[in-house]
């Protein structure tokens, strides 16, 4: 079945506390990217990816690092989280850049960060 | 930049009830428009989409128009199912499409 995965899907952390959320795609797909999801703000990109090694900014980017070593992985890192990063987040991917290619979402991590 | 305008909800219907849902966007370029769709514990799912003015994006009775004039992409149906209460994005993406921007999502509650 072709699907995006993440895991965790829930996660509760203290402030400080390293920690990455993988985001795994089985779809062979070039792009993938990251989103946020806040109440009142949608969802807002964190960084995204064209390709293996080819990584940028999203609107979003302060606090998180992301690495491309290969196709099918796309992880999240905070490297020291804090409270303002309890969100939900969302990984995406689609066969390339370009609108014509529809986006396939992954089912959400919810990250409590006290 | 660019930007996606929601109605705010919930919208509360009946079953059987028309739907309308509506989304205005500002953009530069011209962007292509979509609808997506989460249900409760899931991500997002692609409803329907038009990439040109005046095109119709539809899909399970849903449908949206893109009205270039009033730069409005509003969701419609006819007829709503309890099945289809969900929370629903309208978004864009420009033509070099490096993300998409999102509204704020509009959640939908159908009672039997």
């Amino acid at each position: 079945e072709a699907q995006v995965t993440q895991n965790p899907r829930y996660l509760i952390t203290v402030t400080g506390k390293k920690l990455t959320v993988t985001c795994s795609q089985n779809m062979n797909h070039e792009y993938m990217s990251w989103y946020r999801q806040d109440p009142g703000l949608g969802l807002r990109q964190i960084y995204y990816s064209m390709n293996v090694e080819v990584t940028d900014k999203g609107d979003v980017p302060e606090g998180y690092k992301v690495s491309r070593k290969e196709k099918r992985n796309f992880p999240l890192i905070l490297e020291s989280p804090s409270p303002n990063q309890t969100s939900l987040y969302f990984c995406a991917s689609s066969l390339s850049a370009g609108s014509s290619y529809e986006q396939y979402f992954g089912p959400g991590t919810r990250l409590t960060v006290t | 930049g660019d930007s996606v305008t929601q109605m705010e909800g919930p919208v509360t219907l009946s079953e059987e009830a028309f739907l309308t849902i509506n989304c205005t966007y500002t953009a530069t370029g011209y962007p292509s428009l979509f609808w997506y769709v989460q249900y409760p514990g899931e991500g997002l799912q692609l409803l329907l989409k038009a990439t040109k003015a005046d095109d119709k994006g539809s899909n399970k009775g849903f449908e949206a128009t893109y009205r270039k004039e009033t730069t409005s992409f509003h969701l419609e149906k006819g007829s709503v199912q309890v099945s289809d209460s969900a929370v629903y994005f309208c978004a864009l993406s420009d033509p070099g499409f490096q993300k998409l921007v999102f509204g704020t999502g509009t959640r939908l509650l159908v009672s039997p």
